[in-house]
């Protein structure tokens, strides 16, 4: 399993980014995708996940994001998306890409990628 | 939103020590408990799920127990590549949260 991120850097304040992440070594399209950060020198921080196409790929996200953020997949292409917008200096962080692997009622996230670092600021 | 509390938010100890890390929900919800291990730079590992479940790879000497709303994390004789940071997450209800973690330091 690998995840690579890419997309990352330096933006202005109220400005948009995208983020991708490239899987490879698994049936992507069987996952459910999920994205964490990590403010600097902060803990871990969920920001939602997608879930997979066959039930409805639907979307949750955390209340700090939602209405400014969105997740999206192709899984033709194996890749997920985090799109940022109206983007704040609190957004600042490392940003992980994770799969999603579902254990009866619960979840967990088995692996994850590198992480791309997105600093906002003027 | 459920709030996950780990205590202590850091822990001085030496090789073969036995090392505890808890992490308090703010509701009950069964074993729907993560455990992630994370060193400097690097992305988080998983280490432990459903509480109790060890990740396939990760030495026997990591333990996870607990349910409701108490959890632990139990290194049963600490060796020098598991100084780093733990966190535990819920994934009973959205948003899935973390604890604030807790740095396992020499």
């Amino acid at each position: 399993v690998q995840l690579v991120e890419s997309g990352g850097g330096l933006v202005l304040p109220g400005r948009s980014l995208g983020l991708s992440c490239t899987a490879s070594g698994f049936n992507f399209g069987d996952y459910p995708m999920s994205w964490v950060r990590q403010a600097p020198g902060k803990g871990l921080e969920w920001v939602g996940f997608i879930r997979t196409r066959a039930n409805g790929g639907t979307t949750e996200h955390a209340a700090s994001v939602k209405g400014r953020f969105t997740i999206s997949r192709d899984d033709s292409k194996r890749i997920a998306y985090l799109q940022m917008n109206s983007l704040r200096t609190e957004d600042t962080a490392v940003y992980y890409c994770t799969r999603v692997v579902r254990y009866g009622s619960g979840s967990t996230l088995d692996s994850w990628g590198q992480g791309t670092l997105v600093t906002v600021s003027s | 939103d459920i709030q996950m509390t780990q205590s202590p938010s850091s822990l001085s100890a030496s090789v073969g020590d036995r090392v505890t890390i808890t992490c308090r929900a703010s509701q009950s919800f069964s074993n729907y408990l993560n455990w992630y291990q994370q060193k400097p730079g690097k992305a988080p590992k998983l280490l432990i799920y459903s509480a109790s479940t060890l990740q396939s790879g990760v030495p026997s000497r990591f333990s996870g127990s607990g349910s409701g709303t108490d959890f632990t994390l139990t290194i049963s004789s600490l060796q020098p590549e598991d100084f780093a940071t733990y966190s535990c997450q819920q994934s009973y209800s959205i948003p899935y949260t973390f604890g604030q973690g807790t740095n396992l330091e020499i």
